[in-house]
């Protein structure tokens, strides 16, 4: 497996809390990407990210906010978590932006809005 | 915007029997494609991706995909399912003549039965 860890795992809380998600990676890839996983809506892009600081939105990306201050680290910020925003959360890196370039993904963190 | 369609479900085939997971494209340009495979409680694993060339693509665990311009398909085949082949599988594809997004379709459970 590649070298990106996601934490928390699972994580419980209330509607209107903000909640920050880790990615780490050790592979010194220069593309990071969050992605959320919804049953019937397969995966779908919050944000990406091509290097230190910049960071683009994708095609889900209201309510969500992003920071990536170090290669290695890409943070996902929910500023006011909301019950809609209940989801598996998985990072993802590659090394290139070429369109045969594969994903790698993190094993994702079990966000629950109640 | 490009997109592709996972018309079924869930998949059940037994063990020893050939695996088939459909998977439709549209694309305004010509398409990258890919198959990721996904375990219970992990993020997704590549497996195959078709870029140019031989339309019978080969990948890892004995999977193979088919990629049918005309038909704007690319299914996913093995010949002889295993139990382990139990999992959630995801086709996606971009478009080169786009934005570069990897669009993902929703997933087809797989049941392999022993």
């Amino acid at each position: 497996d590649a070298g990106i860890t996601q934490s928390p795992r699972h994580k419980v809380t209330e509607t209107g809390t903000p909640v920050t998600l880790r990615c780490h990676q050790t592979e010194n890839h220069r593309y990071m990407y969050w992605y959320r996983q919804d049953p019937g809506h397969g995966l779908r892009l919050i944000h990406y990210s091509y290097g230190v600081k910049d960071t683009d939105k994708g095609e889900v990306s209201d309510g969500y906010s992003v920071s990536r201050s170090k290669t290695e680290d890409f943070l996902l910020t929910l500023e006011s978590a909301t019950s809609s925003q209940t989801s598996v959360y998985f990072c993802a890196i590659s090394a290139k932006r070429t369109y045969n370039s594969p994903l790698h993904f993190g094993n994702g963190t079990r966000l629950t809005v109640t | 915007a490009q997109s592709v369609a996972q018309p079924e479900d869930q998949v059940n085939v037994a063990e020893g029997n050939p695996l088939t997971v459909k998977c439709t494209y549209s694309v305004s340009g010509n398409p990258y494609l890919f198959w990721y495979v996904q375990y219970p409680n992990r993020g997704l694993q590549f497996l195959l991706k078709y870029i140019t060339g031989d339309n019978l693509v080969k990948g890892s665990y004995g999977f193979e995909a088919e990629f049918n311009k005309s038909q704007t398909s690319f299914h996913l085949k093995k010949p002889s399912a295993l139990v382990s082949d139990s999992a959630l599988y995801f086709c996606a594809v971009r478009d080169i003549n786009g934005n570069n997004r990897l669009a993902f379709g929703k997933g087809n459970q797989v049941v392999v039965i022993p």
